[in-house]
């Protein structure tokens, strides 16, 4: 059974950094891109960047470019996403998703989710 | 503002046939596979259809895809109470270079 596991709800101050993670299993990890989208409080999904885990190649949406890193460890089977320094305006639901079997895909599957309240 | 276009709500009474419209342009669902997303309240999103109009397993029958030139639309046959949900439009985009998605369109089953 393919399933993609995020890390738990996160509560951060302004200034602070954070990465956030998304563990696979059930399928090969490195066949298969992983991409972050972010949900704002009752709005619809913005794709951020996506990570290919077999070389760890990432691209980003103009969005948030600059904004967060996306890293993988192929080893660990995990995704992650991070921020240097969290904004009130991060304050959102990231999932990571995976790609289908072709390579300009969407996505056919979803962690569950990681909630992210950044606030003072 | 979402690249693709959907209607931001729709709603039915149970057993009737809905349908939800998502339109682009030719560097998204023009030129690429369109695939739709079912969220539930506070869950995460679902794959309901993909490649335009497959169904993977498990998704009832009453779901299907469809698409002509740079739009595309999701029906419901037979819409029941547990269909209420926001449903996303999505396509990979040669432009971005990555996947774009509709507004959604929150479903009412009246």
């Amino acid at each position: 059974e393919v399933r993609l596991v995020q890390s738990g709800v996160e509560v951060k101050k302004p200034g602070e950094s954070l990465r956030i993670s998304c563990k696979g299993s059930g399928y090969s990890f490195t066949s298969y891109w992983i991409s972050w989208v972010r949900q704002l409080p009752g709005k619809g999904l913005e794709w951020m960047g996506r990570i290919d885990p077999s070389d760890s190649y990432t691209n980003y949406s103009p969005s948030f470019q600059g904004r967060v890193t996306i890293s993988g460890d192929k080893s660990m089977s995990t995704a992650y996403l991070h921020w240097s320094s969290l904004e009130a305006s991060d304050t959102a639901m990231y999932y990571c998703a995976r790609h289908g079997e072709e390579h300009y895909s969407c996505f056919d599957y979803w962690g569950q989710g990681t909630l992210l309240t950044v606030s003072s | 503002q979402s690249v693709l276009t959907q209607p931001p709500s729709a709603s039915g009474t149970p057993g009737q046939r809905v349908t939800i419209s998502c339109s682009g342009s030719s560097s998204n669902i023009g030129s690429n596979y369109v695939y739709w997303y079912q969220q539930l309240p506070g869950t995460a999103p679902k794959l309901l259809i993909y490649r335009n109009n497959q169904r993977p397993s498990g998704v009832p029958d009453r779901f299907s895809g469809s698409k002509s030139g740079t739009s595309t639309s999701l029906a419901i046959s037979g819409v029941r109470s547990e269909d209420e949900a926001d449903y996303f439009c999505a396509a990979w985009d040669d432009t971005l270079y990555g996947p774009v998605f509709g507004g959604g369109t929150k479903l009412t089953v009246l």
